[in-house]
């Protein structure tokens, strides 16, 4: 089946450095792949999507430059917390969905990144 | 305002009984409603689906049951097994959203009993 590769599982950074997570798909392309984000006992939020060869999207009071996005390949999407602190501790996960699939075809979940920021 | 509720934080089941997980929505315009599994340090894996034009769909051990007039759909699982045990998530897609902004519920922790 598909897999999504996401790196790393877990980091710890000091407050106001920037960390930098990235979302692989290993056996299929992604022209788009989705961040989300969940706060301990709260449902997974879409922060971004995030489109190959151009700029992500944003959903609603997610911060752009505080999140930056790249998407430089078909297999290859990068999420960089920018200056982080600690309010951004959180679960960070990606996703993706084959480009030969249709659109009712589910998404595929990498293992999601535990930031914390102390 | 919590578009996509799962009430049950958590639900204990013996195994080989049924295990019936329940979600409900508030948007009439969702077309799509998806259940996703997630063990502990994993993602969430793709479960089951059912497209708002039906009232079920089953795959094996699982159906998901839709009642759009009370905006309710229900994850059955028959009969469960310790390895079932896990958070379930429903989500449910807008009608021409885009294609990754599944709406979630908080989930909710299955515990199946040996």
């Amino acid at each position: 089946g598909a897999v999504v590769s996401q790196h790393p599982s877990r980091v710890i950074c000091k407050s106001g450095t920037s960390v930098k997570i990235e979302c692989r798909s290993l056996d299929f392309q992604a022209t788009t792949m989705f961040w989300y984000r969940q706060f301990p006992k709260q449902s997974l939020m879409l922060m971004a999507t995030s489109n190959e060869g151009s700029k992500a999207t944003y959903e609603q009071g997610v911060e752009k430059d505080k999140f930056l996005i790249n998407h430089a390949s078909l297999t290859l999407s990068t999420l960089t917390v920018t200056s982080a602190h600690p309010e951004d501790s959180s679960f960070y996960i990606c996703s993706a969905r084959d480009v030969v699939s249709g659109y009712n075809s589910p998404l595929h979940f990498g293992n999601g990144t535990r930031l914390t920021v102390t | 305002d919590q578009q996509v509720k799962q009430n049950s934080p958590s639900l204990s089941v013996q195994e080989g009984r049924i295990s019936i997980l329940n979600c409900d929505y508030t948007n009439s315009m969702f077309d799509y409603f998806l259940w996703y599994k997630k063990y502990p340090a994993e993602g969430p894996t793709f479960l089951i689906s059912i497209s708002s034009i039906k009232d079920k769909n089953e795959d094996g051990r699982f159906t998901v049951f839709l009642n759009k007039s009370a905006k309710h759909l229900s994850l059955h699982i028959v009969p469960s097994q310790p390895g079932d045990s896990a958070v379930y998530f429903c989500a449910a897609r807008h009608y021409g959203g885009s294609q990754g902004n599944l709406i979630f519920g908080k989930g909710t922790k299955l515990s199946v009993k040996p």
